[in-house]
Formats: structure tokens, C-alpha cells, sequence
């Protein structure tokens, strides 16, 4: 199993521009969150599928920040447009729905940069 | 999301000695508390959980205490190793019968093992 895999791991861009971060979550897992993680305020959820459905949206910052999950396979965060304050590093995670509090397999994050 | 308070921000112990981090929560509906470890780079990978039906969990050298009228609970490494350098932290959750929800994560302990 590959796990949860993200891309890029680096994103370094200009303030005004579009940022679009990738998640492949863990095959067979139906529950996909989006964190955000800063010095300041640690780990933030800021959305959660479940079956690709968006639950809850109310970690998300602004109306800047947009999230889809096409399907079971694939999820984007987009950021439009970004400003140098929604640098942090950008984790996805999955877990198997069917039981509560199933376990989250998190990625190795997207270390997002706006300058 | 209700919050989850831990402490200490940063911890150094001497390689043998006992870690200690200790977290507090306010929301009463919370029914799973697990303690996330996070190394330089990586995403958190679940370590040990909890749920409130008992005081302890141990697994290795590690164990969780759990005082539900307190509401806090604590996780507590044994014969600490270098190997333990990394950022803890605790979280919680509960099942809305929606499937899996996200978890709330304390703002982290840096752990440092002097050896």
C-alpha cells in the first residue's frame, strides 16, 4: 500500500496567483480530510468527504479556499488567490468509513510557500 | 470545533526518563482520544488511543491515562530513546453517525531525547 499520497511536497509561488494542491487517499477509504498545519495554530480541519460528499467546510478559511473530490481517488484543494498568510504545510488524510473514530493515515503534506 | 488544550509546548528528557504531555478537552461528547506522532517532514501516524470506558491503555512504552471527570487525559513514554524525538499530539473526536469525523488536535509537544 503506497498510502496517502500528495503532491507537490513543494509550492513556492507569488501572492495573487492560483495554488492547486493533489491528494490520492489510501485505496478503499471513503473519509478524506484536508489539515492545515502553522506554528501558530497547530493542526486546523478545514474540510471532510465522506463517499466524496462534503460534509463539513467549516474549517475553511475563506471563500478563497475551494475543495473537490471527483471521486474516490482523488481530491483538490485550491487556494484563489493566495496571499503570503495561507503558507503552512497542507496535509490530506483518509480513513476507512464503516466503523467511528477510524484511524487517519495522514501524507506528507504540501509545504506551501506564498512570497 | 470545541477545543483541545496540551501541554507543554516543548519537553527535553533525558534518554531513560519518563515524558510526560498532558491534554485537556471541553467538549463532554468527545469519545476518542488518540495521541498522533509526527517526525521532521512526515505526516502524523496514530500512535495509541483511548476511548472514555477505561482509565489506561498501554502499549510498549507508552500508555494513556484517561480522568474523564477531570476531563484531561495524558500520554506518558517509558524508558524514553532518542528514537522518541518528535512532535506529539493528542486529539479527540466523536461519531455523529455520519461516518468518520474530524479529529481536533492539540497545538503539539516537541519532544527532544538527550541522550
Amino acid at each position: 500500500d503506497a498510502g496517502v499520497i500528495q503532491s507537490p511536497r513543494h509550492e513556492v509561488t507569488e501572492m495573487g496567483q492560483e495554488v492547486t494542491l493533489r491528494c490520492k487517499p489510501i485505496s478503499g477509504h471513503n473519509s478524506l480530510f484536508w489539515y492545515r498545519q502553522t506554528m501558530m495554530r497547530g493542526l486546523e480541519l478545514l474540510i471532510y468527504f465522506n463517499n466524496n460528499v462534503p460534509i463539513d467546510d467549516s474549517g475553511m478559511p475563506e471563500d478563497r479556499f475551494s475543495a473537490k473530490m471527483p471521486n474516490a481517488s482523488f481530491s483538490t484543494l485550491k487556494i484563489q488567490p493566495s496571499e503570503p498568510r495561507d503558507s503552512a504545510v497542507y496535509f490530506c488524510a483518509s480513513s476507512a468509513q464503516g466503523a467511528p473514530n477510524e484511524k487517519l493515515f495522514f501524507g506528507s503534506g504540501t509545504q506551501l510557500s506564498v512570497l | 470545533q470545541q477545543q483541545v488544550k496540551q501541554s507543554p509546548q516543548s519537553l527535553i528528557v533525558q534518554k531513560g526518563g519518563i515524558s510526560i504531555i498532558n491534554c485537556a478537552y471541553e467538549n463532554t461528547a468527545f469519545d476518542y482520544f488518540p495521541w498522533y506522532q509526527q517526525f521532521p517532514g512526515k505526516g502524523p501516524a496514530l500512535l495509541i488511543a483511548i476511548r472514555p470506558d477505561v482509565s489506561e491503555k498501554k502499549e510498549g512504552r507508552f500508555t494513556i491515562s484517561f480522568n474523564k471527570s477531570a476531563k484531561q487525559f495524558s500520554l506518558h513514554i517509558m524508558d524514553s530513546q532518542p528514537g522518541d524525538s518528535a512532535t506529539y499530539f493528542c486529539a479527540a473526536s466523536y461519531y455523529s453517525g455520519g461516518g468518520a469525523d474530524g479529529l481536533t488536535f492539540g497545538k503539539g509537544t516537541h519532544l527532544i531525547i538527550q541522550p
